[in-house]
């Protein structure tokens, strides 16, 4: 049972360097979603993808491009890389009704220097 | 706007019951969730609670809804050492197309100590 598989697990980066987080689910889920993580602040929403072939903002998306590739995979990348993007990143998938469990991925950390 | 707050830390004696709280804002929200991350790795549901509910229990823990006060909390009854975690109050947003809006609480990080 994979579930949602995020890589690479960690990273550094030098500041404007460009790089592309991946995400798989194979859960057959539609609703797809990348997220950061800071301390104190929670989990804050960068993008979601509803289904295949659409995207859409979040809470915090400047710096940021998606792309849901297929069903399965939701991949985010960073164009040029700042010190601010250094945090953790949380790909997580969901089914279409009103409740449904959020699965999430194990977490990318990444440090941009 | 929607907003989840939580208090960000809490320490407790192995044993005893924690209770973590949670306000939050978008009273149209249908589903209130606790999530729980583990060091080092991503979030996984531990309980739900419907909004037209006002209790859930579920073995060791019990959620309490206090909707008219948009307040929630998490008992963990004889917490253990496993126990110790960041657990995450979230609330579902408006619900459009498919798309499951979760707003994550900053988390409280429960400290067990024998």
């Amino acid at each position: 049972n994979a579930g949602v598989t995020q890589t690479p697990k960690f990273q550094v980066l030098k500041t404007g360097q460009s790089m592309t987080l991946q995400c798989a689910q194979d859960m057959n889920h539609n609703s797809m979603y990348w997220y950061r993580q800071d301390p104190g602040m929670g989990l804050r929403l960068i993008y979601y993808s509803a289904s295949e072939g659409t995207t859409d903002k979040g809470e915090v998306p400047n710096g940021y491009n998606v792309s849901r590739l297929n069903k399965r995979e939701f991949s985010l990348r960073l164009e040029s890389a700042a010190p601010s993007q250094t945090s953790v990143y949380f790909c997580a998938s969901s089914g279409d009704s009103m409740n449904t469990e959020a699965f999430f991925g194990q977490g990318t950390r990444l440090t941009v220097v | 706007g929607e907003d989840v707050e939580q208090s960000l830390f809490l320490s407790v004696r192995e044993g005893d019951s924690s209770v973590i709280n949670c306000t939050y804002t978008d009273s149209s929200s249908t589903y209130l969730y606790w999530y729980k991350q583990e060091p080092g790795a991503g979030l996984q549901l531990l309980t739900y609670i419907f909004s037209n509910m006002d209790m859930k229990q579920d073995q060791r823990l019990t959620v309490l809804l206090n909707k008219k006060d948009k307040h929630l909390s998490l008992r963990i009854a004889d917490t253990q050492t496993g126990d110790s975690a960041i657990y995450f109050c979230a609330e579902s947003g408006s619900f459009s197309g498919g798309y499951n809006k979760l707003i994550f609480g900053a988390g409280t990080r429960l400290a067990v100590h024998p």
